[in-house]
């Protein structure tokens, strides 16, 4: 499963929303019937930080600003106002097809 | 916490065998996997065991190569690495679960000749 995310470079102004899209090139429900779409964050040096699981679920310790959303092939991770500490790469990764892929990443810098 | 070791610098065609100390969670009760991370690209797959070791994946670049397993008993994975490419060359994250909850510190694996 090809998984592609747009765009790939996002400057966004401290305290504007910021909103990345992330596309499968086939449905991403397992056969169980849950929707196995999850966004991570990297930031420079550090290993990934899963930040939403299966589509909109927040993980422990994620602020409220960010958030998931979608199905079937097309989901979107929004941030409704960035902060400093959001800058890094994003990543979607889909789990209902072996192998498991993740998107290019969106780089988000503060402009 | 997850933290790896047995990352090094190896020649073409070598061997490494990376290890993956658990601790913090039930071991057990959770799928393990790898992910590599080469230089300036996003992560890949590399390996997927579930909880009693009856159930693995590789991705299509290494079956054949690598071979992951678990010692539940002592709450440790390893991932063995065989006939190294240049292009295995990546920071390897041990990871919990098959929806990667938390992931190590990685360990650097280098093949050049």
């Amino acid at each position: 499963v090809v998984m592609t995310q747009s765009p790939l470079s996002l400057p966004v102004t401290l305290g504007q929303p910021a909103s990345i899209s992330c596309g499968s090139s086939q449905s991403v429900i397992h056969s169980d019937g849950d929707a196995r779409l999850h966004w991570f964050h990297q930031r420079p040096g550090q290993s990934p930080r899963r930040l939403i699981y299966r589509v909109s679920n927040r993980d422990s310790g994620v602020p409220d600003r960010f958030s998931g959303s979608g199905s079937g092939t097309d989901f979107t991770l929004e941030i409704s106002k960035v902060e400093a500490e959001d800058v890094g790469v994003y990543y979607c990764m889909q789990s209902a097809h072996w192998p498991y892929t993740f998107g290019q990443g969106t780089k988000l810098e503060i402009k | 916490q997850l933290v790896e070791s047995g990352g090094d610098l190896v020649q073409t065609g070598g061997s490494l065998r990376l290890s993956c100390a658990a601790s913090g969670f039930i071991f057990s009760g959770f799928r393990m996997g790898w992910v590599r991370q080469a230089p300036g690209k996003g992560p890949e797959w590399v390996a997927f065991i579930n909880e009693d070791g009856s159930e693995i994946y590789y991705v299509e670049s290494v079956r054949g190569r690598f071979t992951i397993s678990r010692d539940n008993a002592h709450t440790s994975l390893s991932l063995q690495m065989n006939s190294l490419r240049a292009e295995d060359t990546a920071v390897y994250y041990c990871a919990k679960g098959d929806w990667l909850d938390n992931w190590g510190q990685g360990a650097l694996v280098t093949v050049s000749s």
